[in-house]
């Protein structure tokens, strides 16, 4: 059974609309990720959550937001999607920061 | 900040043994980890080593951790062709409370 799931797997935009990539987990962990992940490179974390407290890497532009209402849900809105903003995204979380993150499978973002 | 390097490319023939290897920089990681990504998945966890140890053997998986040279590898043996896919190594970075990720070892094994 899925622990981590990603919808849509694949999502299409348009330059400048606004998009939501959503995640959900079953394992009742505390912490939740948001990475981005561009083709042949590391992942790159962009905000995590620990329970309510929102954590943003300093890096991370403006452009994307999270929000995680409850325990099993997190969402990434990207406000103005760029041609730059073609990714996969990829959703994590762990029981506490340090231990095993698990991964759900991505959501690949194409940008036209 | 914590810096991950792994060499990019691996090819290995069917049967044999591949090495991955991977070196980091922070002294504090406390967990060091390798994630398995097939094309267009999400990463699979594979394994896991505590800092406090040298060695971590399950089933064809063996890492080993050289703390002083902070050097980490992934020796899979026996490899076949379903083990070719991107390999990253991780850290978890106690002061920054967070992983931190190499560029992945894309692993090909060839028949």
């Amino acid at each position: 059974d899925a622990m981590v799931i990603q919808n849509p797997r694949y999502q299409v935009t348009q330059f400048g609309k606004p998009v939501t990539l959503s995640c959900s987990q079953t394992l009742n962990h505390n912490v939740m990720y948001w990475y981005q992940q561009k083709s042949s490179q590391a992942p790159k974390l962009l905000f995590h959550y620990y329970d309510k407290d929102f954590n943003n890497e300093a890096d991370t532009p403006d452009n994307f937001q999270s929000r995680r209402p409850n325990t099993s849900f997190c969402f990434l809105d990207i406000r103005s999607p760029g041609l730059g903003d073609a990714a996969m995204y990829l959703c994590a979380t762990s029981r506490t920061g340090w231990e095993t993150q698990y991964f759900g499978p991505g959501t690949r973002l194409l940008v036209l | 900040g914590e810096d991950v390097e792994q060499s990019l490319f691996l090819s290995v023939r069917e049967g044999d043994s591949s090495v991955i290897n991977c070196t980091y920089t922070d002294s504090s990681s406390t967990y060091l980890y390798w994630y398995k990504q097939e094309p267009g998945a999400g990463l699979q966890l594979l394994t896991y080593i505590f800092s406090n140890m040298d060695m971590k053997q399950d089933q064809r998986l063996t890492v080993l951790l050289n703390k002083k040279d902070k050097h980490l590898s992934l020796r899979i043996a026996d490899t076949q062709t379903g083990d070719s896919a991107i390999y990253f190594c991780a850290s978890w970075d106690t002061n920054a409370g967070k992983s931190t990720f190499g560029d992945g070892t894309t692993l090909t094994v060839k028949p």
